[in-house]
């Protein structure tokens, strides 16, 4: 069973949709949460830091539930930018971080 | 500031042969990893190093070692490729502090295959 687990989708919404994301995680003792874009053959690179009373950056809110050991990520106003793959992230204790499989959106003009 | 570098950006191998991975950061961190990245399976940790001096196994450690060369660099070596090793390998270091320095700074990656 893999630490951290996303639906993969794919997830094909119009302009201006509003699209959701779930993670789930198995590790009670997880530490930090985190949502990162990478682009087709690019690196990973961090969205945002997901906090424990939730946080919202421009069109993206991220949202922790640590009783259910569940994050999501809510695009509002898709952007065909926003085309990418979304990968949830868990910090365990030693510095160790596990990524989810990722979530593939694409935005459609 | 290049940020984290990695070496090669492309190789191919043939089954059996050995090669190292090379990865450097100019930002001062102290904890760097390897992942691998292959279709459908997300990133898995290979390798980490809390700080210089230290390593230890992540996920998928098998067929692979780790050298913590200094605190800028971190390398990964095959020593006897097989195709299951085939990925898109990438470096990447994080500051240890607070909370929102706790940032992974990934490599551009290394894709390598292994005939």
């Amino acid at each position: 069973r893999k630490e951290v687990e996303q639906d993969p989708g794919p997830f094909n919404v119009p302009e201006g949709a509003t699209v959701a994301f779930n993670c789930t995680y198995s590790n009670s003792a997880s530490q930090s949460f985190f949502w990162y874009r990478q682009d087709c053959r690019k690196e990973p690179k961090l969205l945002m830091s997901v906090y424990s009373s939730g946080n919202e950056d421009g069109r993206f809110t991220a949202q922790l539930n640590r009783a259910s050991q569940y994050i999501s990520l809510l695009i509002r106003d898709s952007k065909l930018s926003d085309s990418a793959t979304y990968l949830c992230v868990v910090r365990f204790t030693g510095n160790q971080f596990y990524f989810g499989t990722g979530t593939s959106l694409t935005v459609i003009p | 500031n290049a940020g984290v570098t990695q070496t090669p950006k492309f190789q191919v191998l043939k089954t059996g042969q050995s090669m190292t991975l090379q990865c450097a950061q100019d930002m001062n961190h102290n904890s760097m990893y390897w992942y691998r990245q292959d279709p459908g399976m997300g990133l898995r940790l290979i390798y980490y190093s809390a700080s210089e001096g230290t390593t230890d196994k992540g996920e998928v450690p098998n067929g692979y070692n780790v050298s913590r060369l200094n605190k800028r660099e971190f390398s990964l070596r095959l020593e006897s490729a097989a195709p299951s090793q085939t990925s898109v390998y990438f470096c990447a270091s994080l500051l240890l502090g607070e909370f929102r320095a706790n940032v992974l700074t990934f490599g551009a990656g290394s894709r390598l295959t292994v005939l």
